[in-house]
């Protein structure tokens, strides 16, 4: 599975959209971008994914870069509950499905 | 069930002792996954089944670990001789097939403590 890397921390004030942004230079045409968030002693939690087009649902958007070697995650009107950490996961479509998690985003989201 | 359901919650042991992780996963799930996660570290693949076979253990870090699922449904992660670097929580996924377009979906997890 192709390595992501992600910024370890980022702020942003509530109301505004939160961009957490991810590199998988090394993503391959049959991996997905997937995005989950986990916060504070719970199991993570399934935001999004996609292969390569842009995709929305009522969480969140997923923006993928034409080459693919990159995404966002947006959030577009954070609230204080979206405080958690975020990871981006690439994540091979055969093979069993594993997600190997890094260390993720923590995202803190201030009044 | 509605979710992914994990039991004991929390756990608290000796060092040396035996331990069993239950996890109830969502009703006609196929696939299941188990995850260890330390304080601070992201989650760490451990072990998926496909149906009732272990598809994949290479994330079991020695042979104290064990896990079955013996009738497709309900797995039980099995932990022998706990040391206190085991320690952790304990995630379960359970997915509809294990395949890249299936969304895992996790429970809330089991805290072991080792003294």
């Amino acid at each position: 599975d192709a390595k992501t890397t992600q910024p370890p921390s980022m702020d942003c004030a509530e109301g505004r959209a939160a961009n957490l942004p991810c590199n998988h230079s090394t993503i391959s045409g049959n991996e997905y971008v997937y995005w989950y968030r986990q916060i504070h002693s719970q199991g993570p939690q399934y935001i999004i994914h996609g292969l390569k087009n842009n995709e929305t649902n009522e969480m969140a958007s997923l923006i993928i870069t034409e080459d693919r070697k990159s995404s966002t995650l947006i959030l577009p009107h954070a609230t204080l509950r979206d405080t958690a950490v975020y990871y981006c996961i690439v994540r091979a479509a055969s093979g069993g499905g594993k997600l190997i998690f890094g260390q993720g985003t923590e995202l803190s989201v201030k009044p | 069930g509605a979710g992914v359901s994990q039991t004991p919650s929390n756990k608290v042991t000796e060092k040396g002792k035996y331990v069993e992780l239950r996890c109830d996963p969502i009703s006609g799930h196929t696939a299941l996954y188990w995850y260890r996660q330390s304080l601070g570290q992201g989650p760490e693949f451990l072990i998926y089944f496909q149906g009732t076979g272990a598809a994949d253990d290479s994330g079991l870090p020695n042979d104290r670990f064990f896990a079955v699922r013996p009738e497709g449904s309900v797995s039980t992660l099995k932990i022998q001789r706990t040391e206190r670097g085991d320690s952790a929580v304990y995630l379960c996924a359970s997915s509809l097939e294990p395949s890249g377009a299936n969304v895992l979906t996790f429970g809330a997890g089991s805290r072991l403590t080792v003294l």
